[in-house]
């Protein structure tokens, strides 16, 4: 069946340093990504989108970017603080399927 | 608005014993959402309501889970005769048709079965 994988489960990455958090998926028909955060003992946590008509899009701190051809989306974090010390999940769907399908996610740890 | 809320926050059972969840969502999001995470993975879909209407289930939804939603508001969700292979943390999310994607979630009941 379809899937969306994660290239590295864990990642270290020093305090004020950029991290890099890499997706891959397999289904061509998903043209809606979102990147979740979860902290220990709480649910994910929202953090940046990105449709597939997009190649690059920017929060604050994050930037998302997406490549159609190689089915591969990455979560940047500038600057990273230690509260960005979480797992952190992609997530694929399509317009007009409610489900969500979550890759098993990448540990970023920050080193202070 | 306090967010998604869901009780109880923990629950442990014995096998065979029956359990009921409550998720309260986001009071002005009329979709609200099931999903199960074992540890180490990411959440699965389980199942979801548009007001009281539940339209979606997941083959992961055994004869053994129920949910509900009667008033379109919070939900329920129930699982019989449970077994060790049940536990796991149960997450609920909610959003408001036609707005973002990304629903919010709450902080789980983390169920174990012993």
């Amino acid at each position: 069946g379809e899937s969306v994988g994660l290239h590295l489960p864990t990642l270290s990455v020093q305090e004020g340093d950029n991290s890099i958090i890499n997706c891959a998926y397999s289904n061509s028909a998903s043209d809606y990504f979102i990147w979740y955060k979860q902290e220990s003992g709480k649910g994910p946590q929202f953090i940046i989108d990105i449709r597939s008509n997009m190649d690059k899009r920017q929060g604050q701190r994050v930037t998302v970017l997406l490549n159609k051809t190689v089915k591969h989306l990455s979560l940047q974090i500038a600057a990273t603080q230690p509260g960005d010390s979480a797992v952190y999940f992609c997530a694929e769907t399509h317009f007009g399927n409610e489900k969500l399908t979550f890759g098993t996610g990448t540990r970023l740890t920050i080193i202070p | 608005d306090t967010g998604v809320s869901q009780n109880p926050r923990h629950k442990i059972t014995k096998r065979g014993q029956n359990v009921t969840f409550r998720c309260d969502p986001i009071s002005e999001h009329n979709r609200l959402y099931w999903y199960r995470q074992t540890l180490g993975q990411g959440p699965e879909f389980l199942t979801y309501f548009q007001n009281e209407a539940q339209l979606e289930k997941s083959r992961l939804l055994s004869d053994r889970f129920s949910a509900e939603r009667p008033k379109g508001s919070f939900s329920t969700l129930e699982i019989q005769r449970t077994e060790q292979g049940d536990s796991a943390m149960y997450l609920c999310a909610s959003r408001q048709s036609g707005g973002n994607y990304g629903y919010t979630f709450g902080s789980g009941t983390r169920l174990t079965v012993v």
